[in-house]
Order: structure tokens, then sequence, then C-alpha cells
């Protein structure tokens, strides 16, 4: 069954900090993964996809296969980047399904 | 391109009332998603339209929750009657997936349900 984990429901850390997010999935196939970030009082929306292999807002993922991970990092947090994280899954027999993790807080301190 | 809009924004009931979302997709959108949302979670699916077919609806309570997409544009979600377990945030969401192309999901801003 295809699953996303995300392991941490909250996470602070100070300003200028390095930040990882996890993320882990099980799937059969070959996924494609993405993060989704929802700003406060924003909608859902994409911030970056593995096969891109793109940087956006400073934020990078890599796809480890081995580990079946997704996790996506940063070197230096900002304040701005203070939102609810979600790692998804693309998949099934139609590749239209997608798969959620419960997310992750994060909270970036001045 | 006004993206993905839904209505209501917010709604309250008491139980066994019936209730109504509306979604209107980004046009040119084939696929058309519902996920619940509740506090703490995830999106969840709900039921995702191909078009006008349901393909997947194996997630949606048919005992009370039922979904249409006329014309294959927009969609009405209906759930009836409420419970207080339905209190969460309906999302709804369109992507456009050329064949064994990746397609991302565009979401609305989602109907937030409360059951009294």
């Amino acid at each position: 069954a295809q699953r996303v984990t995300q392991p941490e429901k909250l996470l602070s850390v100070f300003k200028g900090a390095p930040v990882e997010l996890k993320c882990n999935y099980s799937y059969s196939g070959s996924p494609e993964l993405f993060w989704y970030v929802q700003y406060s009082r924003q909608r859902l929306q994409l911030l970056l996809r593995h096969i891109s292999r793109e940087s956006i807002k400073g934020f990078t993922a890599d796809l480890n296969k081995g580990e079946t991970s997704f996790h996506l990092k940063k070197p230096f947090a900002q304040e701005e980047d203070s939102a609810m994280y979600y790692c998804a899954l693309q998949g099934g027999n139609t590749g239209n399904q997608f798969y959620f993790g419960t997310g992750t807080s994060l909270t970036v301190i001045p | 391109e006004a993206g993905v809009v839904q209505s209501p924004r917010y709604k309250i009931i008491e139980k066994k009332q019936p209730v109504a979302f509306w979604c209107n997709p980004i046009s040119g959108h084939n696929t058309l998603y519902w996920y619940l949302q509740n506090l703490g979670q995830g999106p969840e699916l709900l039921i995702r339209y191909e078009n006008e077919e349901a393909v997947d609806d194996s997630q949606l309570p048919k005992d009370r929750f039922s979904a249409e997409r006329l014309k294959g544009v927009d969609s009405t979600l209906k759930i009836q009657p409420a419970e207080l377990g339905d209190s969460a945030v309906y999302l709804c969401a369109s992507s456009f997936r050329p064949y064994k192309n990746t397609g991302e999901l565009f979401f609305g801003e989602g109907s937030r349900l409360t059951v009294l």
C-alpha cells in the first residue's frame, strides 16, 4: 500500500539555522514525490517536485530510493519559511493518485 | 486566472442537516479531486474524477456523501445528513496530466464545515 510518513508534527528552528523536514514513503512502483506548502491563510501549493531537481526559495529535496526518503532541506531558515509542509506521492495505475503525509508545522524563530 | 474556486468558504450547520460544496476547477483541467482534511492531518482523498467519470471513490462514505461532476467541469460534493464528525475542511483540487508527464495539483482555498 502507498504511504507517506512525516514523523515530525512540529519543528522549530532559529533563523539562519539549517532545517530538514523528513519524509519517508512506501510505494511498489517508481513514485513521483512532491513537497507542498501552506502558508498562513493561503491555499495549499506546490513547493517543489523531485523530477525537476530544482531549488525553490532555497529549499531542495533529494529522492533516496534506497532509504525511500524525500527529505526537504534548507541551509539557512528564514522567518517567512514558517508554514505547514506536506510531502506527497503521486502514483497509481493512471498516475493521477496523490497521497499526502500528515504534515510538519515549521516555525522559524527570529 | 482565478485558480480553483470553492464555495462556500465557511459553513456552520446543525447535525442531520444537509450541506453542499461547489468547486470550479482551472479551465482545461480534466482531473478533479475532493479531499477531506481533518485538523492536524494531511489531505485524504474522497473522490477523483477524470472528466465526468468518478474513477476513484473508494474512500467516499456513500451512505451520506455524494458527488457529481456534470459536463466534466464543475463539481458538487454533498453530505446528507451531516454528523458531528464531518466537521473538517473540504478541499477541491484539479490537475492536467498529459500521458506520462508529471502534473501537479492546484488546490482551492477549501470549505470549512462546522457541524454543531
